[in-house]
């Protein structure tokens, strides 16, 4: 069965600090995977996707993540983070329709 | 183009009542998804239609269930409502169903609380 892991539950970094965050998957066909952000009070936004190709995607936001299939993670990374980047941050995995998503990791970005 | 839409945005029932949720895809999206989201459980996947047509399923009882109609718009319900069926609702739209290039698109979901 699919599953998606995402190891840090909580975050807490100071502006312009970079951020990675780790996800692993367990999936035996082809994956596409998403990063999605809940900001404070808003819905579910889409940051960035992998379904083939480059292994190095490009968000919005200045968010990328990279995809190593032989270690089978999804990390996100931003260089230098600011303030509004405080939110709840989601992996997940498509299955035919379906989302899997990781526990989240919960960022907060201190002035 | 306007995003999901799901009505009501938050919802207080009793122990034993039934309630319906509605949503709203963006417009030409013809797949819809339930996610229940909650502190515990985390986002767990419910159901999605295509045409009308449950195409997957979550691991829910039978109590949870929906239907989606001719204009892709998707109702979800729970009937003999329990404590733990509180949780925010989300909807997701997407072009098509289970296409490998498919984005699923969030809507602002639908607070539930059961009392």
């Amino acid at each position: 069965a699919q599953s998606v892991s995402q190891h840090n539950h909580h975050v807490i970094l100071s502006e312009a600090a970079s951020l990675e965050l780790g996800c692993n998957y367990s999936y035996g066909g082809t994956v596409n995977l998403f990063w999605y952000v809940q900001y404070p009070g808003q819905h579910l936004q889409l940051l960035l996707k992998y379904f083939s190709g480059d292994p190095l995607v490009k968000g919005i936001k200045g968010f990328e993540a990279e995809f190593i299939k032989s270690k089978f993670s999804f990390n996100l990374r931003k260089p230098s983070v600011q303030w509004s980047d405080t939110a709840e941050y989601f992996c997940a995995l498509d299955s035919w329709g379906k989302l899997q998503f990781g526990s989240g990791t919960q960022v907060v970005v201190t002035p | 183009k306007a995003g999901v839409t799901q009505t009501p945005r938050y919802l207080i029932k009793t122990r034993g009542q039934q309630v319906t949720l509605s949503c709203s895809p963006i417009s030409g999206h013809r797949s819809v998804s339930w996610y229940q989201q909650t502190p515990g459980q985390g986002l767990q996947f419910l159901f999605e239609y295509f045409s009308e047509t449950q195409r997957n399923k979550g691991n829910f009882p039978g109590r949870f269930s929906g239907r989606q109609f001719s204009n892709s718009r998707s109702e979800m319900n729970v009937s003999t409502l329990e404590l733990g069926d509180s949780a925010l609702y989300l909807c997701a739209s997407s072009l098509e169903a289970g296409g490998a290039t498919d984005t699923q698109y969030f809507g602002p979901g639908t607070r539930l609380t059961v009392l």
